[in-house]
This record gives structure tokens, sequence and C-alpha cells, in this order.
């Protein structure tokens, strides 16, 4: 079970919108940043968002980042073929002392 | 540009050992925090473990807490990560990942991640 909860998976048409859930609590979430990670089939994971809402050079602003008390969310916007691939949510535990990872959500582009 | 190999995977019997290598280079390898993250076959990620700069701060995910030990060598620019005890639930790709900021102490996020090294246990 991981400490981070998302859905298993998300669909939407291409050009359409999706967000992705992440829930924790106040010792993970809701006392740090979240980052997210986007890993397409058979490569290796790479940031999309870090800070809770902020892109790293080269990710297009179709991607967002928000976050809530114990919860953050990815939007992804203008749902492209190329972007089917597991989207995971990530924070550090301050009562673990530990790195959290969300389970991981499968995005489906219809 | 930033790359990041990792190495020294490879099949070994139930409570066997084996260590993994990370070689960097692009970047100032003693500034920053590293990190190991490992993905079970058809699984989500896991984190491993973390260690600081200059090593002295070190932290563990409670499934290898007591079997794998983090540690790096500033002057080579390799991260290494020792793992005894070697368990089937172990069987995944080992990643390393770099922390972006120079000074961290605990985990921020990964803005680099080597491509990963298949470690399996089996007999």
């Amino acid at each position: 079970q991981s400490v981070l909860t998302q859905p298993p998976s998300v669909s939407a048409a291409p050009g359409q919108k999706v967000t992705i859930s992440c829930s924790g609590s106040s010792s993970n979430i809701g006392s740090n940043y979240v980052s997210w990670y986007q890993q397409l089939p058979g490569t290796a994971p790479k940031v999309l968002i870090h800070d809770n809402n902020k892109r790293p050079s080269g990710i297009p602003d179709r991607f967002s980042g928000s976050k809530s008390g114990t919860s953050a969310t990815l939007g992804i916007t203008g749902l492209q073929t190329g972007d089917e691939a597991d989207y995971y949510c990530g924070t550090w535990d301050s009562s673990l002392s530990a790195g959290v990872f969300g389970g991981g959500t499968k995005l489906t582009v219809l | 540009e930033v790359q990041l190999l990792e190495s020294g995977g490879g099949l070994v019997q139930p409570g066997g050992s084996l260590r993994l290598s990370c070689a960097a280079s692009g970047f100032t390898f003693s500034n920053y925090a590293m990190n190991w993250v490992r993905q079970a076959p058809g699984k989500g990620l896991e984190w491993v473990s973390f260690i600081s700069a200059s090593g002295y701060s070190t932290y563990y995910a409670d499934s290898v807490k007591g079997r794998f030990t983090i540690s790096r060598d500033n002057s080579k620019s390799t991260l290494y990560l020792q793992m005894n005890s070697l368990r089937a639930e172990d069987t995944a790709v080992y990643y390393c990942a770099k922390d972006p900021y120079s000074g961290s102490y605990y985990v921020d996020h990964f803005d680099y991640w080597g491509l990963g090294t298949l470690v399996t246990v089996s007999s």
C-alpha cells in the first residue's frame, strides 16, 4: 500500500483536459512540497512538476500542479496521444523520514 | 549534460549480496544529494534511500533498512548501494536519481534519473 493515494487510471479524449489527484496526510503532502513524474513506457521517470506547481524548463504549460491541504493535483490540458504514460506524485514524509510516492496513475488518451 | 549511469545489477540468489554503482557526470557531484529509487516489474516507483552531498546524512525505506547501505565517493563522482540479505521482493529496476538543490538534507524531488539497472533475486 502506497503512502500517497492516486487513482489507478484516468482517460480522456485528445484535446481534452484531465486531472490526477494525490491524497496524503499532514506529515507528507501537508507539510512538504509535492512533485509529479511522467514515465513513458520503457523509460525512466521524468519530473513534470516540482515544489507543488513549478515546471522545469522544457515542460510545456499544458502541465500544471496545485496543492491544497493534504492533497495535490496534476492537470494536463490539450491532451495528446504522446501523453499516454504512468504519472506519479511524490514527496517527503516527515514522520517516516522517508521519500514517498503514490501508486501511480495510468493515463489513456482515447 | 547531466548523465547518471547505473551498473552492477544482475541475477543473485536469495540471501546474497550485490553492490550497485551510479557514475555521475555533467555536474559537480559533491554538491548534490543523491537517491536510489526502485521499480518492481509492472509495479510503481518506490524510494529506497537518500544520501546528502557530504554523505553525513542518510535515510532508508523501512523495507530495506538494516540490509542496504548507501554511500558515495565524491572523488570518483560515484554513488553506491550495497545490498545484503537480498529477497525475492527486492527484484526491481534500480534507478539513481539526483536531488536538485545544493545542501539538501532530505528528499525534495528528483531532477535527473539514470536509465536503471535490473536486479533479479531468484534461485
